[in-house]
């Protein structure tokens, strides 16, 4: 089966703990992307990657850090400097990012965190 | 940047019934526009896109329209049924790296 893997589906934190979300693609896509869901607010972009090794900050990136080792892996940490970091997270992927190419983004099944 | 506006944030119709959904953008050189359907507890899914050289696209009972001179879309679905029941987001590709950006979500109610 091809497509996005999240895990886990649930996760608690402790106050003042990181903590690392994990997202693996088998779609052989370039790019990855990590969004952040919480209600009434839609998708908000954490971090992307177009290519390994290489990765750029979203419109909410503070708090959160993402490596890009290997193509099919891109795990979100987020931070104990993340001040409010109870949400959904989602992860996507694409073939590429650029305007000219097709973008379509699959999104894997995402990661409920609850800090306690 | 690129600002993408949904509308409305609930709508409940009856099973059968038509539902429109309306997005608007900022960014005239935005040039993808995907439609995705989320279920609750999982992630969004695409059910329909249509890009700027294209003024209409439509997939059995959905549909999607797109004016580039008033910078909007809507997603149309007819003949609803209660598994239509959903959030559905709209997104547009802006920006220099080509990000899409979403708009808020739009909850449709079918009720049976």
């Amino acid at each position: 089966d091809g497509g996005i893997t999240q895990s886990p589906k649930y996760l608690f934190r402790k106050e003042g703990q990181n903590v690392t979300l994990s997202c693996e693609q088998n779609l052989n896509h370039d790019a990855m992307y990590w969004y952040r869901q919480d209600p009434g607010q839609g998708l908000r972009l954490i971090y992307y990657s177009q290519i390994v090794n290489d990765f750029q900050k979203g419109d909410i990136a503070e708090g959160y850090s993402v490596s890009r080792e290997k193509k099919e892996s891109f795990p979100l940490t987020v931070t104990s400097a993340q001040k409010n970091p109870t949400a959904f997270y989602l992860c996507a992927s694409s073939i590429v990012i650029q305007r000219e190419f097709n973008n379509e983004q699959f999104f894997g099944p995402g990661t409920r965190l609850t800090v306690l | 940047g690129e600002n993408v506006e949904q509308h409305p944030s609930t709508l409940s119709v009856q099973e059968g019934d038509s539902a429109v959904i309306k997005c608007t953008y900022s960014d005239s050189a935005s040039n993808y526009f995907p439609w995705y359907k989320q279920e609750l507890g999982k992630g969004p899914q695409l059910i329909i896109d249509i890009r700027s050289n294209v003024g209409e696209k439509k997939d059995q009972r959905i549909a999607v329209t797109l004016n580039k001179t008033a910078k909007h879309f809507s997603l149309h679905i007819t003949e609803t049924q209660p598994e239509d029941s959903a959030v559905y987001f709209c997104a547009a590709r802006g920006g220099s790296q080509g990000n899409l950006i979403f708009g808020k979500g739009t909850k449709l109610s079918v009720k049976p």
